[in-house]
C-alpha cells in the first residue's frame, strides 16, 4: 500500500524557517495537502493542491512538491505555530503521513 | 460560517454497535463529498470512509471494511457512520470532514473543514 513518510519531530527557534518533508513514491501524479493540529483541537487545512493556501492562513505557510518529496515551509515561525503537522494525498484511497511534531523554542 | 458537528460517540463493549452523526450547516451539503477520519489517542490521522455528494461512490479503509457503513441524508444536512462489531482498536476520535470540490484534472484536493470530533471508546 502507498505510504507517506514524515520526520516524527522538528524543533526550530522563533523567527526561523521550519521545513517539514513528506516523502513517497510517484509524487508527480499526486497532489498534497497539509494539516495543522494543535493540542486538543481538530485539524486545520493550511495547504492544499501542493501550493495553495486557504483563506485565513498566514502567508508564512507555503508548500512545494518536487521529485519524491512534498514540503511544508513555515517562514518566520512563531510560538503559535507549535503543533502536529500531517501531509495527505490520494492513492486508491486517502493516505495521511504519520505526522511531524513541530516544537518552537 | 461552515460548521460540522459530530455526535453519537460513547463507551461501548467490544462487539457493540454505534451510529455516528454529523450535522452540517453554513453550506450546501449537496455540493460536497464527505468523509470520516479518525485519530486514536496520541496517534496520527487515519482515513475511515468517504461518500460522494449523491452517494454514488463510497469507499472504506481496509481496517473497517465490512464493519462500517457510511451514508448521508442531504435533506437533513447530515452524514452518518454506522459502526458494527466494534473492536478496542476502533477507539478514537472520529472527525467528519468536507472535501474540497474537484476542478478540471484534479479530482481530489484536500479537506477544508473539520468537525470537533466525537470520541468512541471500545473497552470491556
Amino acid at each position: 500500500s502507498y505510504e507517506l513518510t514524515q520526520p516524527p519531530s522538528l524543533s526550530v527557534s522563533p523567527g526561523q524557517t521550519a521545513t517539514i518533508s513528506c516523502s513517497g513514491d510517484n509524487l508527480e501524479n499526486r497532489y498534497f495537502s497539509w494539516y495543522q493540529q494543535k493540542a486538543g483541537q481538530s485539524p486545520v487545512l493550511v495547504i492544499y493542491q501542493d501550493i495553495r493556501r486557504p483563506s485565513g492562513i498566514p502567508e508564512r505557510f507555503s508548500g512545494s512538491s518536487s521529485g519524491d518529496t512534498a514540503t511544508l515551509i513555515i517562514s518566520e515561525t512563531q510560538a503559535l505555530d507549535e503543533a502536529d503537522y500531517y501531509c495527505q494525498a490520494w492513492d486508491s484511497s486517502v493516505i495521511f503521513g504519520g505526522g511531524t511534531k513541530l516544537t518552537v523554542l | 460560517e461552515v460548521l460540522l458537528v459530530e455526535s453519537g460517540g460513547g463507551l461501548v463493549q467490544p462487539g457493540s454497535s454505534l451510529r455516528l452523526s454529523c450535522v452540517a450547516s453554513g453550506f450546501r451539503l449537496t455540493d460536497y463529498a464527505m468523509h470520516w477520519v479518525r485519530q486514536a489517542p496520541g496517534k496520527g490521522l487515519e482515513w475511515v470512509s468517504g461518500i460522494t455528494w449523491n452517494s454514488d461512490a463510497i469507499d472504506y479503509a481496509d481496517s473497517v471494511k465490512g464493519r462500517v457503513t457510511i451514508s448521508r441524508d442531504n435533506a437533513k444536512n447530515s452524514l452518518y457512520l454506522q459502526m458494527n462489531s466494534l473492536r478496542p482498536e476502533d477507539t478514537a476520535f472520529y472527525y467528519c470532514t468536507r472535501e474540497i470540490p474537484p476542478v478540471r484534472d484534479i479530482p481530489h484536493r484536500g479537506f477544508d473543514s473539520w468537525g470537533q470530533g466525537t470520541l468512541v471508546s471500545v473497552s470491556s
